[in-house]
């Protein structure tokens, strides 16, 4: 069964460092989303990415974060300046349309400790 | 804009007796619907998903939903639960395939299994 890969598993930086998240979207889907769950807490929204572009973020995905698609395959978050209240676990996903609407392919996540 | 609500934030059941989780949902629009389980320290799996149709909904391990759409809800059920079921539980709710739609969840289950 196709599956969404997130590198790394478990990430830990210091605090103002920049991270970027890496994830491998399934092949013939179209549409990529980024969400955290912080320790405890539902999962949030962070931003969804279609056609090279964002299609919606929420307040949390400010001008700290950005997402990119670089070349076809991947698709990553960066965080630019990292802070304690970053540190949650972050999951990508994407999913298809029309016939190949299956619902949701989450990956494994990246857990995020910012010291 | 749509929302969710789990209305129990924690379940104890015993092992092999029945459990509901509850899930109801607002939106102006159409839904499309869904349950995905978290074991301890891992990422997020689907369930079960209501698309269109039946609105009773048979998922992976055993569990199944019914969707109503005059009461809003989409509960969860399994017959007889195992120790292995052990899990966070969130609903989760989109409005459409089109680009940006997001999959927003509810604030998450906790369904501990004891023997």
């Amino acid at each position: 069964e196709p599956e969404v890969t997130q590198t790394p598993s478990h990430q830990v930086t210091q605090m103002g460092q920049e991270v970027i998240l890496r994830c491998v979207p399934i092949s013939n889907h179209l549409y990529f989303y980024w969400y955290r769950q912080i320790l405890g807490q539902k999962v949030e929204f962070l931003v969804s990415f279609y056609n090279n572009e964002i299609s919606e973020k929420s307040e949390i995905f400010d001008d700290q974060f950005s997402v990119e698609r670089p070349d076809g395959s991947n698709f990553t978050l960066k965080i630019r300046s990292t802070k304690l209240e970053d540190s949650a676990m972050y999951f990508c996903a994407s999913r298809g349309e029309g016939d190949a609407f299956y619902g949701y392919t989450f990956g494994s996540g990246t857990r995020l400790t910012v010291v | 804009a749509q929302s969710v609500t789990q209305l129990d934030s924690q379940v104890p059941v015993f092992e092999e007796a029945p459990v509901e989780l509850r899930c109801n949902y607002s939106s102006s629009v159409s839904v499309y619907l869904f349950w995905y389980v978290q074991y301890p320290n891992q990422g997020l799996q689907l369930l079960l998903k209501y698309l269109s149709g039946s609105t009773l909904v048979k998922g992976i391990n055993g569990f199944e939903a019914e969707f109503n759409k005059s009461q809003t809800s989409f509960h969860l059920r399994k017959p007889s639960v195992h120790i292995s079921d052990t899990a966070e539980y969130f609903c989760a709710v989109t409005e459409g395939q089109a680009a940006g739609n997001k999959l927003t969840f509810g604030g998450g289950t906790r369904v501990l299994v004891k023997p």
